[in-house]
């Protein structure tokens, strides 16, 4: 299995619509989550830390379940340059520095 | 501009011929990064460095080397490449006290 784990997509959806994205990882004792967007050829960029508690910014939502090991990524209102592959993020197992990328989501806003 | 540049951006080079690909930061980050992507297998770390004079292995360390003299260096070496190791390669820093990475352009590197 593993460490961590998403579905590749393609996600096709229409500008305005909510869409959500899973992300599983194995390392129960994973301290650190994040979410990454990488558009086509370019270099990944940080989209959101995921924090126990959740935490939004805008029309993104990152939510955590620790019990269930996985993160979530909601996006609402989709625009047409949110097109792009979405990353998420868990630190490994054997060290808490350790980084442990998702092959990635990919989102496709049509107009 | 903070920033994170590396270098070369593209190179196409043979097999065994030692080659250095370059990471400066200019943002004074402690914790610096390589990985390497490739199709259908995502970002894989290959060495991080915690500080100056500190590295560890990553999930995908053989065939390279690194080193990390200056705070604001960190080199990625193949000392003997071969053709497996055509990859988009990037390096990252990240700020004290966070793992968030702030990644450079990537390299495109081809070993024929």
């Amino acid at each position: 299995r593993k460490e961590v784990e998403q579905d590749p997509g393609p996600f096709n959806v229409p500008e305005g619509a909510t869409v959500a994205f899973n992300c599983t990882y194995s390392n129960s004792a994973s301290q650190s989550f994040f979410w990454y967007r990488q558009d086509c050829r370019k270099e990944p960029k940080l989209l959101m830390s995921v924090y126990s508690s959740g935490n939004e910014d805008g029309r993104f939502t990152a939510q955590l379940n620790r019990a269930s090991q996985y993160i979530s990524l909601l996006i609402r209102d989709s625009k047409l340059s949110d097109s792009a592959t979405y990353l998420c993020v868990v630190t490994g197992m054997d060290s808490s520095y350790k980084l442990i990328f998702g092959s990635g989501t990919r989102l496709l806003v049509r107009p | 501009e903070a920033q994170v540049t590396q270098n070369p951006r593209y190179l196409i080079t043979v097999t065994g011929k030692k080659l250095t690909v370059t990471c400066s930061q200019n943002m004074n980050h402690e914790y610096m990064s390589w990985y390497r992507q490739d199709p259908g297998l995502g970002l894989r770390q290959i060495y991080y460095s915690m500080n100056v004079e500190v590295t560890d292995k990553g999930d995908v360390p053989e065939g390279y080397k690194v080193s990390r003299k200056e705070k604001r260096n960190f080199p990625l070496i193949l000392e003997s490449p071969s053709p497996n190791q055509t990859s988009l390669y990037f390096c990252a820093s990240s700020p004290p006290g966070t793992l968030e990475q702030f990644f450079g352009p990537g390299t495109r590197l081809t070993v024929l």
